[in-house]
């Protein structure tokens, strides 16, 4: 069965940055886009942007330019997604999620990786 | 970018009632448009893409009707579990889109 395993929590400062990971399994890393969604209590989840693990093509969200960077490692069908220049606004649950059929209809998701910064 | 606003923002009802939650997009997004659940601690589950498809395992006491700017999500025979917050999302333009959640709980 698709799973997406998500690395654990982090805890950072102010200014620096961090890199979270995304473990694919149960399917072709390869076919499907790999997303990334930003959760923060009692606001709309947002999507920061794809990547396509076999060509490594991105699209971002306006938003989130300068502060994610997507990228896959197709040996171990992991994605990753490092934010930088980090502030407190950035605390959050990050997810990794997969489509199916259309882009966008996210079926799989994993189980979040808690992100926060404080000095 | 496109606006999801859902309506209510809570809801409070009884086993066994109808609920019925709202998603206005600000702009036609010819019925691409989802709906999840998401339980406290837990990841988002879907249940309904391009406006009323059922995702494979989700109860048929859910479903999902609309089109153009206006969408809904309604749930028959309320049961215990299906205490969640509730998000619509379009996936017509990027960036996608999510509402900004309803707080389904028991009276």
């Amino acid at each position: 069965q698709v799973q997406l395993q998500q690395s654990g929590a982090e805890l950072t400062k102010p200014g620096s940055s961090v890199k979270i990971s995304c473990k694919a399994s149960g399917y072709t890393f390869t076919s499907y886009d790999i997303s990334w969604i930003k959760q923060r209590p009692g606001q709309a989840l947002e999507w920061i942007g794809a990547i396509n693990p076999g060509s490594g093509g991105t699209g971002y969200n306006e938003k989130f330019k300068g502060k994610a960077t997507l990228t896959v490692d197709k040996s171990s069908s992991t994605a990753f997604m490092q934010l930088s220049s980090l502030t407190p606004e950035d605390t959050a649950v990050y997810y990794c999620a997969r489509s199916f059929g259309a882009p966008g209809w996210f079926a799989y998701w994993g189980q979040g990786t808690l992100v926060t910064v404080s000095s | 970018d496109i606006q999801m606003t859902q309506s209510p923002a809570s809801l409070s009802a009884s086993l066994g009632e109808t609920v019925t939650i709202e998603c206005l997009a600000s702009e036609d997004i010819y019925s691409n448009l989802a709906w999840y659940q998401q339980k406290p601690g837990k990841s988002p589950q879907l249940l309904i893409y391009y406006a009323n498809s059922l995702n494979d395992g989700v109860p048929s006491r859910f479903s999902g009707s609309g089109s153009g700017t206006q969408y809904s999500l309604k749930i028959n025979s309320l049961q215990s579990e299906d205490v969640s917050i509730y998000f619509c999302q379009q996936n017509y333009d990027s960036p996608y889109t999510f509402g900004a959640g309803t707080k389904l709980e028991l009276k």
